[in-house]
């Protein structure tokens, strides 16, 4: 069964701290991506990568970083969390850029107080 | 920018009913991706359809492309509880090479 997976299911974070958000993927997919999820505004591309130690801004990268040091692993890196970064975060694996399926993980509830 | 733009926002129906959520835009898309998302969980792919006017069916799922390739729709044909969940649309503009756009999505509560 495929998977991907994600570090936390939920965190709760002070304003300004560092937060790392870890995805793994299983299926050797060389193209992921980080998107946010917030209600009414469906779902917006953060980052992506579409090799090892490749990334491309999606169309909210401010106050974002990634890191892709291995195939299987997707590193979102939220620098000094800020209230507006409270959201969902999905994480998503796709063997085709564009047309290609995606497959995404369950999810970060992530709470900046 | 290109969008998507889902409507209804929410639907709440009875079991047995049938319905129909829709897709639009006035971009071209090269494909057109539905997803279903349920509570807790990533979404998860229904479908993809590519060729203008395409039909697809998914067991009670009709999945359609407007023949002009800038909409889409899914009708449900005797909703039961398990389709609730939020439906997702993504596709893949013409003149882009790679970046899905995605609708904001349509949430679906089938009440027993």
């Amino acid at each position: 069964d495929v998977k991907v997976t994600q570090s936390s299911r939920y965190l709760v974070k002070r304003t300004g701290e560092k937060v790392f958000l870890e995805c793994v993927q299983d299926m050797d997919h060389e193209n992921m991506f980080w998107y946010r999820q917030d209600p009414g505004l469906g779902l917006r591309l953060i980052y992506f990568s579409y090799d090892v130690k490749m990334k491309e801004k999606g169309d909210i990268p401010e106050g974002y970083s990634v890191s892709r040091e291995k195939k299987e692993r997707f590193s979102l890196i939220l620098e000094s969390a800020s209230t507006n970064q409270t959201s969902m975060y999905l994480c998503a694996s796709s063997s085709l850029i564009g047309v290609g399926e995606q497959f995404f993980g369950p999810g970060t509830r992530l709470t900046v107080l | 920018t290109q969008l998507l733009e889902q409507s209804p926002q929410f639907l709440s129906i009875q079991e047995g009913e049938n319905l129909t959520v829709y897709c639009n835009s006035s971009s071209v898309f090269s494909s057109l991706q539905w997803y279903r998302q349920e509570p807790g969980e990533g979404p998860v792919l229904l479908v993809t359809v590519v060729t203008g006017g395409e039909v697809k069916k998914l067991k009670r799922l009709t999945f359609q492309f407007g023949d002009a390739r800038k909409d889409s729709s899914l009708h449900i044909t005797a909703a039961q509880p398990g389709d609730t969940g939020l439906y997702l649309c993504a596709g893949v503009p013409m003149d882009s090479n790679y970046q899905l756009i995605w609708g904001a999505g349509t949430k679906l509560i089938i009440k027993p």
